[in-house]
């Protein structure tokens, strides 16, 4: 079975504080992303990455940047964690368009929720 | 731009009854559509994938038809159990994205009491 794992399970930071959170998954997929789930709002997008070293904007960059160094770990970094960055965080992996016969899912990791105080 | 709604927001039955979950989309050209279950705290499973060239897909309980053309997809769920208490998710794939970047619908809560 595919698994996405995020190192931390809840995490409680301070405002100005640089916060990284970390996503590590073991089926070799070419693509990884991070989401932030916000009731009300749903998931958004706020990065994607589609392989090592290479990353794009999704819809809600402000305030945050990525970071993929190695094909099996893909980090956010809120340079600054403000109040409004308190949100569930989800990552995600999954394989090119295509590469399955159009078979292509997405797998999530448990989440990291984040209080920024 | 791609928006996706899911109604209702909320519903609760009792056990044992079957039930149907809606989602609905603005853009009729989509790669794929996933449904995805989530407990409350906890990240998403992925239930089902359907393919722009389907029109349903089953795994034991649960089916999930689409409809592209009326921009719609249902998720049903026969002889519904407390275990399957969650929020379930829809969310697409549009054509022409070029990655695997999903549009969610913000979940229907389902409460299934014994």
């Amino acid at each position: 079975d595919v698994k996405v794992t995020q190192s931390s399970r809840y995490l409680v930071k301070r405002t100005g504080e640089k916060v990284f959170l970390e996503c590590v998954q073991d089926m070799d997929h070419e693509n990884m992303f991070w989401y932030r789930q916000d009731p009300g709002l749903g998931l958004r997008l706020i990065y994607f990455s589609y392989d090592v070293k290479m990353k794009e904007k999704g819809d809600i960059p402000e305030g945050y940047s990525v970071s993929r160094e190695k094909k099996e770990r893909f980090s956010l970094i809120l340079e600054s964690a403000s109040t409004n960055q308190t949100s569930m965080y989800l990552c995600a992996s999954g394989t090119h368009l295509g590469w399955s016969g159009g078979n292509e899912k997405l797998f999530f990791g448990s989440g990291t929720q984040l209080s920024v105080l | 731009k791609q928006e996706v709604t899911q109604i209702p927001a909320a519903l609760s039955v009792p056990e044992g009854e079957n039930l149907v979950l809606n989602c609905s989309f603005t853009d009729s050209a989509i790669y794929n559509l996933q449904w995805f279950r989530q407990d409350p705290g906890k990240g998403l499973t992925s239930l089902l994938l359907i393919q722009s060239s389907q029109r349903e897909q089953t795994s034991g309980r649960l089916n999930a038809s689409l409809d592209k053309s009326s921009g719609r997809s249902t998720l049903y769920i026969a002889a519904s159990q407390p275990g399957d208490s969650a929020t379930y998710l829809c969310a697409v794939v549009s054509r022409g994205t070029g990655f695997q970047k999903l549009v969610f619908g913000t979940g229907t809560r389902l409460l299934v009491s014994p």
